[in-house]
Order: structure tokens, then sequence, then C-alpha cells
């Protein structure tokens, strides 16, 4: 069975500073990896996603993301926050054989102006 | 497209009480999920469906029935409600190429008293 696992339940930064939201996850077989975001009292929205070849995936809104097969990590990554970054963040996995998606517990993220 | 919806937006029920939520995805998606989102755990998937009239259970089925008589409805039922059902209920979509990306609904936010 697969799992994720999101270290941190809050993440805080000053808006301009790079962000990293962290994921970790276990899974047989080659992963597919996925972002979501949800802002309050909504549904989740695709980020990005790694399903083969490079390492560091872009995705909506300036995030992006790197694949690390020997530390089973997929941390999410921006540049610069901005105070509209502020939001609820899954990581997600599923085997490259499955449609079935497991989540981790979410990141709340916070920039502060 | 209004891409996946779901009704009602939310519901408050007495404990013994039933109900049904109703998911439509109009991106002609093979597969749809139903998850429950509690604080700290992240989603959860409760059941899905490969296609019109099959379903399956998922990680936290009981207490929950489902059904899938259109390929682009997916109802989801509490014959009884208990006070562990307090949760927001989020239906999901995927299909075509890209079965692994699912799509989500806005959410339905359940009280049972």
């Amino acid at each position: 069975a697969q799992s994720v696992a999101q270290p941190e339940d809050q993440v805080n930064v000053a808006e301009g500073n790079p962000l990293t939201v962290k994921c970790t996850y276990s899974v047989s077989g080659n992963p597919y990896l996925f972002w979501y975001v949800q802002y309050p009292n909504r549904g989740l929205q695709f980020l990005l996603k790694y399903i083969t070849g490079d390492n560091l995936v872009k995705g909506s809104y300036g995030f992006e993301a790197e694949f690390n097969k020997s530390q089973t990590s997929f941390h999410l990554k921006k540049p610069s926050a901005l105070v509209s970054d502020s939001a609820l963040y899954f990581c997600a996995v599923s085997p490259s054989n499955d449609y079935k998606l497991s989540f981790g517990a979410g990141t709340t993220v916070t920039v502060r102006a | 497209n209004a891409g996946v919806t779901q009704t009602p937006k939310f519901r408050v029920l007495k404990t013994g009480q039933s109900m049904t939520l109703l998911c439509a995805q109009d991106m002609n998606h093979e597969y749809m999920y139903w998850y429950r989102q509690d604080p700290g755990m992240g989603l959860r998937l409760i059941h899905y469906s490969v296609g019109e009239g099959t379903t399956a259970k998922g990680e936290v089925p009981d207490g929950y029935n489902v059904s899938r008589l259109k390929k682009q409805n997916f109802l989801l039922g509490l014959e009884s409600a208990a006070p562990s059902q307090t949760s927001v209920y989020f239906c999901a979509s995927s299909g075509g190429l890209n079965f692994y990306e699912q799509y989500f609904g806005p959410g339905t936010r359940l009280t049972v008293t």
C-alpha cells in the first residue's frame, strides 16, 4: 500500500521569500506524484504532477517540484511567495499502474505581507 | 463546461437520518471517487467507480453506499447518519489518457448532530 507524509502541519513565510513544502512517499514500483492546493471553502485544484522524465516539474502559479527517487521525496517550491499563495497544500501518490490516489494530511501555508 | 458539481453544498442531519449526496461530471470521465476530508487527516477514499454500473470500496467505506447508474453521476448515500460522519465530502473524476489526474468538486459540508 502507498502512503504520503507531509512532515509540517504549517509553513509560515514572508512575502517575497522562497517557499518549500515537504513531501515524502512510499509506493511499490514507479510513483506518480501530485500536488494539489485548496483555498478556503473550495475544492482541490491541481498544481503539478510527476509521471516520468525530468525530475524538476513546473506547474501552475509559478510552483515547481523536484522528484528525488533516492530520498523518496517530492518537495513543492516557489522562488518568491505571494500572500495569495496562502492555502492548504496536499501531496498525493499513486503507483504507476493505478488510478487511486493516496493523500498526505496537508500543509497549511501562510504568507505574511 | 461545469466540470464536477456537487449537491447540496451544506447539510445538517440528526443522528439516524439518511441522505444522498449527488456528484455530476460533464467531462465523460470513466472514473469517479468519493472522499471525506477531516482536519489533520487529509482526504480519505470512501468509494470509487471505474465505470457505469460498477462501484468498489475505498479506505473508509463503512456506513456509506454508492451507486453509478449513469456515467456522469455518482451518488453517495448515508443510510443512518452518525456524528462520526460529520465531515466535508468531495467528489472527483478522472479519465482518458490522463486517467491519474483527478478533478474535484467544490465539496459538501455535512454536520450530523
